[in-house]
């Protein structure tokens, strides 16, 4: 079935550090893919997505580019702050079977915390 | 300021009580989810609703129900919580896709309410 693989973590950075949390997906179709962000306390936030193939999604210094051929999503940021201490999620869009609902699987988050 | 509100934000029960969590928006979105959220397994579904009386299963939805008669409320109900329901509930909401061609909307989450069932 269609899932989100990415690692786990928790991932510990200097801050400035460069940043990378793998991300893969399994899925049939075409789906769109999505990066997550959750602070402490807070419900989840859109940081970005890609809708195709070879799409780029960028937001707050952040970039993740959608490979069809290595079925991968990775998170990008060239200098992290400790303000990106968060919970990063993986997901994926699908059509849901019998309607046209088209729901969103997670991967399971990564947290990352930043120190100065 | 455009919103998903849940209540109660914390809550602790004992098992068999009847609970209910609500989720309100006023984005007049006609999508609305529930999710839950435990360590290593990321969010998974537990129902959703594409609009007023339109409900459905998502993929964890024994032991919860849902109802949607208004379109800026969505409820979920435990009848009888069980220890095994104690965990991280988040409420969402997006608007319908534009027909015609496919386009994701963004989907807004609520603070969240946690849950533990003694």
């Amino acid at each position: 079935g269609d899932s989100v693989t990415q690692m786990e973590g928790p991932v510990t950075l200097s801050e400035e550090a460069f940043l990378t949390i793998n991300c893969t997906y399994t899925a049939t179709g075409y789906p769109s893919l999505f990066w997550y962000v959750q602070y402490p306390g807070e419900g989840l936030q859109l940081l970005l997505k890609a809708t195709k193939a070879d799409d780029k999604g960028s937001n707050k210094g952040f970039e993740a580019t959608y490979r069809k051929e290595t079925t991968s999503f990775h998170l990008e940021k060239g200098s992290v702050q400790v303000s990106d201490s968060a919970v990063y999620f993986c997901a994926l869009s699908v059509q849901a079977r019998r309607t046209s609902y088209d729901k969103v699987i997670f991967g399971p988050g990564t947290s990352l915390s930043v120190i100065p | 300021e455009a919103q998903v509100t849940q209540n109660p934000r914390y809550l602790i029960t004992v098992t068999g009580k009847k609970l209910t969590v609500t989720c309100s928006q006023n984005m007049n979105h006609e999508y609305m989810s529930w999710y839950r959220q435990d360590p290593g397994l990321g969010l998974r579904q537990i129902y959703y609703s594409m609009n007023v009386e339109v409900t459905d299963k998502g993929d964890v939805p024994e032991g919860y129900k849902v109802s949607r008669k208004e379109k800026r409320n969505f409820p979920l109900i435990l009848e009888s919580p069980s220890p095994n329901q104690t965990s991280l509930y988040f409420c969402a909401s997006r608007s319908e896709p534009n027909p015609g061609f496919y386009s994701y909307n963004e989907q807004f989450f609520g603070p969240g309410t946690r849950l533990t069932v003694l």
